[in-house]
């Protein structure tokens, strides 16, 4: 089953542009993770947050966290053309390290 | 490293026919994966296992379904008998204890005629 739920499901923006996609779950989680799945290759790790973390950076990628809705968000600034992919969200919960993924937002970016 | 490594990449075989899939985690991983991706179901959680041990099979489909892991550096996942709705993506990752990232092979192409 899955926990995380992306909105929205597709997103189209030009080069240069920022995209934002968000994630929210329904139960509570330790970590929440986002990775990136370009055609017909194997999941990328992009970033992880902890539960008692509310933002994070990498580069170009900032991620939010508010656990009280339980929600997040995860921003693409300054897109290119070769961030065109599919991003997931990926909750984690429990001791051990299983994630359950959500259905993912395709992302297109135009030259 | 080579990362998390998968074989074969690609599998065509015919329903009622025993599929082998092969993967290999990267070195020193605690934690090992295997995941099956289709347009529409996503991206299940089918096993995994923690130090060789299977810890959660509940994402196992069926009873054709069976995964091993004989040592730290091998993992099978086996369909028998296959059916044509078990076509899919299969993806294996591994991940350490912490940080908790895990990492996916390239995954085998699935598909039963």
């Amino acid at each position: 089953s899955q926990q995380g739920e992306e909105d929205p499901q597709a997103l189209s923006i030009q080069e240069g542009e920022n995209a934002t996609m968000n994630c929210s779950y329904k139960t509570s989680i330790n970590n929440l993770q986002w990775y990136r799945q370009n055609s017909g290759r194997g999941l990328v790790h992009l970033i992880l947050i902890r539960s008692n973390e509310r933002e994070k950076h990498s580069g170009r990628l900032r991620v939010t966290l508010d656990t009280s809705k339980k929600s997040s968000s995860l921003l693409i600034t300054a897109s290119r053309a070769a961030d065109t992919a599919s991003y997931f969200c990926a909750t984690g919960s429990g001791g051990y390290n299983k994630l359950i993924f959500g259905a993912g937002t395709r992302l297109a970016v135009h030259p | 490293d080579a990362g998390v490594i998968q074989s074969p990449r690609h599998e065509v075989t015919e329903m009622g026919q025993e599929v082998t899939l092969r993967c290999k985690p990267i070195s020193g991983h605690d934690y090992l994966f295997w995941y099956r991706q289709t347009m529409m179901r996503g991206l299940e959680l089918l096993i995994y296992f923690n130090n060789n041990v299977p810890i959660d099979d509940s994402g196992m489909p069926e009873d054709r379904f069976s995964a091993k892991m004989p040592n730290a550096s091998f993992s099978t996942l086996k369909i028998q008998p296959s059916e044509p709705r078990d076509s899919a993506v299969y993806f294996c990752a591994s991940s350490l204890v912490e940080p908790r990232e895990q990492f996916f092979g390239p995954g085998t192409r699935l598909t039963v005629l």
